[in-house]
């Protein structure tokens, strides 16, 4: 049973294009989690779904990010219009039920912007 | 959200017992205790996790006090492979979703 899936391990992108970060939980997990961690600083909470439908977003930046998980296929992290304050690693974890289980991280995205 | 605080660092040696305090005296009834340790370069890992009653698996224990106010993450015998930044986290409980909300941890030296 591998692990959360993460891709690409590494992203460099130039200010001013989009970054496109995928996330492929365990298998049977429906519930998937973003979280955003800066150089020297703990995870911060981004967002929160369950296939087709976001549950929590108050931890997302209100311009340039969003996020899907699709009923097939990963979940997506996208950052249009990226600037350097968006270089950070970005951690998907999923579960299987949600509330009070236990989150298996991936190995995380780090993200570069040039 | 009800908060954590822990101590930035801590060092132990090799085989000894480690305590890592925590303390969350805003925590609400229904507020899980969790403990995830992150390693350099990698995502967290889950390590332990209690509501009221202490808990006990492979990797560690917790001490739970009988006010909820702290806990203690214990390392019955410390290796190199401890070494890691061990977060404890109040999962919270919104509308049945649950987010875990990172602090600053504690960062664990392991002396050879």
């Amino acid at each position: 049973n591998a692990g959360v899936m993460q891709n690409p391990r590494h992203l460099v992108r130039r200010r001013g294009q989009e970054a496109r970060l995928r996330c492929s939980p365990m298998k049977g997990h429906s519930h998937v989690y973003w979280y955003r961690q800066l150089p020297e600083e703990g995870l911060k909470f981004m967002v929160y779904l369950q296939k087709e439908n976001i549950i929590d977003e108050s931890g997302m930046p209100k311009e340039r990010f969003s996020a899907e998980f699709p009923k097939e296929g990963p979940s997506i992290l996208r950052i249009q219009q990226v600037v350097r304050g968006d270089s950070a690693a970005y951690f998907c974890a999923s579960s299987p039920r949600g509330p009070k289980e236990k989150l298996f991280f991936g190995s995380g995205t780090q993200l570069s912007v040039l | 959200d009800a908060k954590t605080t822990q101590p930035n660092s801590m060092e132990s040696n090799e085989e000894e017992p480690v305590h890592l305090p925590c303390n969350h005296s805003t925590i609400s009834g229904t507020d899980y205790i969790h403990w995830y340790r992150q390693l350099p370069s990698q995502g967290p890992e889950y390590v332990i996790h209690g509501l009221t009653s202490n808990v006990n698996n492979r990797m560690a224990s917790l001490a739970i006090a009988e006010d909820r106010k702290s806990s203690t993450l214990i390392l019955h015998r410390a290796t190199l492979r401890d070494a890691a930044v061990y977060y404890c986290i109040l999962s919270l409980s919104i509308q049945g979703a649950q987010k875990l909300v990172f602090g600053q941890g504690t960062r664990l030296t392991i002396n050879p």
